[in-house]
């Protein structure tokens, strides 16, 4: 089945510590994106990656940080310079045509304690 | 700026009580306009692509339709379990030198459909 893992799917993290969301997806899309969801609010952007060894910030990329070495793989680190990282973390991937639509992972809940 | 405001931002119908969300739109040169489908606690499945006014798309109890400032989606006869949060996004004429048109998203409208 093609589609788009997270993992994991809660996360606990403490003040000052960094931590690593792993997203990977197997539908040969060379576009995928982060994005951070809170109550009320639409999704925002945090950083995308239309290529392997590429990427780019988004709206709210301060206190996060991205790498793209696989074309398979686009984790996204929240660092401890993310003052409310609490939140629901989706990757999504696309291809790069005019029809791009973006399919979703099952997403990350991440909680600072 | 692009921007997308979703109405009413919750919807409360009885099974099989028809009814339309609103999704109203500004963006410069619309490539493209999407519904997705969020379940609580999962990622957003999606629904539709939108392309130029006047397009229209089916799925089930779902219908899209699109103008040049708003697309609504219509439910015919819903059921139980069409309750979810449906969100409404739009990706505009890509910018900064990339092919890459930014996604701007609403907050969505929470339906809740009782049996």
């Amino acid at each position: 089945d093609g589609g788009i893992t997270q993992s994991p799917k809660y996360l606990f993290r403490k003040e000052g510590q960094n931590v690593t969301l792993s997203c990977e997806q197997n539908l040969n899309h060379d576009a995928m994106y982060w994005y951070r969801q809170d109550p009320g609010q639409g999704l925002r952007l945090i950083y995308y990656s239309q290529i392997v060894n590429d990427f780019q910030k988004g709206d709210i990329a301060e206190g996060y940080s991205v790498s793209r070495e696989k074309k398979e793989s686009f984790p996204l680190t929240v660092t401890s310079a993310q003052k409310n990282p609490t939140a629901f973390y989706l990757c999504a991937s696309s291809g790069t045509g005019f029809y791009n639509e973006q399919f979703f992972g099952p997403g990350t809940r991440l909680t600072v304690l | 700026e692009d921007q997308v405001t979703q109405s009413p931002e919750a919807l409360r119908l009885q099974e099989g009580e028809s009814s339309s969300l609103n999704c109203s739109y500004t963006v410069s040169g619309l490539r493209g306009l999407f519904w997705y489908r969020q379940d609580p606690g999962k990622g957003p499945e999606f629904l539709f692509t939108l392309y130029s006014a006047g397009e229209e798309k089916e799925k089930e109890r779902l219908k899209a339709t699109l103008t040049k400032k708003e697309s609504f989606l219509h439910i015919t006869a819903p059921k139980p379990e069409d309750s979810a949060t449906y969100l409404c996004a739009v990706q505009g004429r890509p910018g900064g030198g990339t092919s890459y048109g930014k996604l701007t998203f609403g907050q969505g409208t929470i339906l809740t459909v009782h049996p």
